[in-house]
């Protein structure tokens, strides 16, 4: 069975903090992909990140990150410096082979002034 | 990238109607999907829309309750049949490039209340 696990149900930091969402995924594939998307209180969805299962090398953009790391099936986004603008849900993502994804509950960020 | 539209993006419907909505994508794509977003809930597959053919639906979700229709590559519609207020939800669109790129675009979404 594919599942996506965000056990986090809500984040609260202050403003400046780092913080470091988690999402553990389970999949007998070899080949799949990962996904993050963000959706703030306006409600739509916004692409963060895309990764395949053969790179495993972090990424950074900007004050975002993700560590890929099959070893522990876990794919996690860390924010760093958090912004008030941060404040949203986000979701971690595994796409099954024939496209479709399957969605974790989603993480509820705040960050406060 | 694709770029999604929904009409209508919200609804206020009274129960035992029914509502269409349109999902143009300005692109043609192979792949396109609809999800359901319960209040505060994640994500859930509805169905795939399939150009020329049946929709294909996920567990849970049948063709009377929620007719999908796709007669081009660019356009499908969704209607939630004979509402109760348990449907209200975000309804979205999807599309998905396919490989290599693999990406995956989101229309922005109907809010539908049921009364």
């Amino acid at each position: 069975a594919q599942k996506v696990t965000q056990a986090q149900t809500e984040i609260s930091v202050v403003e400046k903090e780092d913080v470091t969402l988690d999402c553990v995924y389970e999949t007998r594939d070899t080949t799949y992909y990962l996904f993050w998307y963000k959706q703030p209180p306006s409600g739509e969805l916004v692409f963060l990140i895309r990764r395949n299962s053969f790179d495993e090398q972090n990424e950074i953009s900007g004050r975002y990150s993700w560590n890929f790391q099959k070893s522990t099936s876990s794919f996690n986004f860390t924010i760093t410096a958090s912004q008030v603008v941060d404040s949203a849900v986000y979701f971690c993502a595994l796409e099954r082979s024939n496209y479709q994804l399957i969605w974790g509950a989603g993480t509820k960020l705040i960050i406060k002034p | 990238s694709a770029v999604i539209s929904q009409k209508p993006s919200r609804d206020i419907c009274q129960r035992g109607t029914s509502l269409t909505i349109q999902c143009q994508v300005d692109s043609q794509v192979t792949m396109m999907f609809w999800y359901r977003q319960q209040p505060g809930q994640s994500l859930t597959l509805i169905a795939t829309a399939n150009q020329g053919s049946e929709a294909t639906y996920e567990s849970g979700f049948v063709i009377d309750k929620f007719p999908i229709s796709r007669p081009n590559l660019t356009f499908s519609t969704l209607t939630v049949s004979n509402m109760s207020p348990e449907d209200s939800s975000i309804y979205l669109c999807s599309v998905a490039s396919g490989r290599p790129d693999n990406e995956q675009f989101f229309g922005p979404g109907t809010r539908l209340t049921v009364l």
